[in-house]
């Protein structure tokens, strides 16, 4: 079953331009983590945020966790043509196993 | 390039056959994970290795899939009489587990196996 339910489900913005993606989560986490996916290809990771932590910054990329409303946020900022993907959180658990729980995905478009 | 590397990177069979896949993790991982990949969706957990220790394994494995990793390095996952349901894109990821001192749990995936049965 999938834990993180990404909102929107799509989004399309204007190069140079500002994007928010939203992620909703269920069940107590150890912490959560954001991917990249393009068209048909593995994953990459983007950032990862404890649960202690409530705001983390990597280059263009700024991640916002609040344990409370069990959500979290991706600001993209100065969006490019080469952000297009789908973005997806990933939720971590507490306990030992680090088992992934993801998301169905966010379909990010930048027009040139 | 030291990233994750699996092999094949498609597979189309026919009903009933067997098929296994290779996960090469980064050297050094002690964690290996097996995920499953359907269209328009997020990638779900199969199972999870501790060096060579199968630790946890999703119900989504039936008995018709087995996952090996014999020395603590590469892996595999086999299907056995395979059905059109299995169709999907199999994603390995390995973690180091402790890097520095500090546990992390940041996952680098390979790029994926696309099954097709026919």
């Amino acid at each position: 079953s999938q834990q993180g339910e990404e909102d929107p489900q799509a989004l399309s913005i204007q190069e140079g331009e500002n994007a928010t993606m939203n992620c909703s989560y269920k069940t107590s986490i150890n912490n959560l983590q954001w991917y990249r996916q393009n068209s048909g290809r593995g994953l990459v990771h983007l950032i990862l945020i404890r649960s202690n932590e409530r705001e983390k910054h990597s280059g263009r990329l700024r991640v916002t966790l609040d344990t409370s409303k069990k959500s979290s946020s991706l600001l993209i900022t100065a969006s490019r043509a080469a952000d297009t993907a789908s973005y997806f959180c990933a939720t971590a658990p507490t306990g030992a196993n680090s088992k992934l729980t993801f998301g169905k995905g966010i379909t990010l478009s930048v027009r040139p | 390039d030291t990233g994750v590397s699996q092999n094949p990177r498609h597979k189309i069979t026919k009903r009933g056959q067997n098929v296994t896949f290779r996960c090469d993790p980064i050297s050094e991982h002690n964690r290996l994970y097996w995920y499953r990949q359907t269209l328009g969706q997020g990638p779900e957990f199969l199972t999870y290795f501790q060096n060579e220790a199968q630790l946890e394994k999703s119900r989504l494995l039936s008995d018709r899939f087995s996952a090996e990793r014999p020395k603590g390095s590469f892996s595999t996952l086999e299907i056995q009489r395979t059905e059109q349901g299995d169709s999907a894109m199999y994603l390995c990821a390995s973690s180091p587990g402790r890097a520095g001192g500090v546990l992390t749990d940041t996952q680098y995936f390979g790029p994926g196996t696309r099954l097709t049965v026919l």
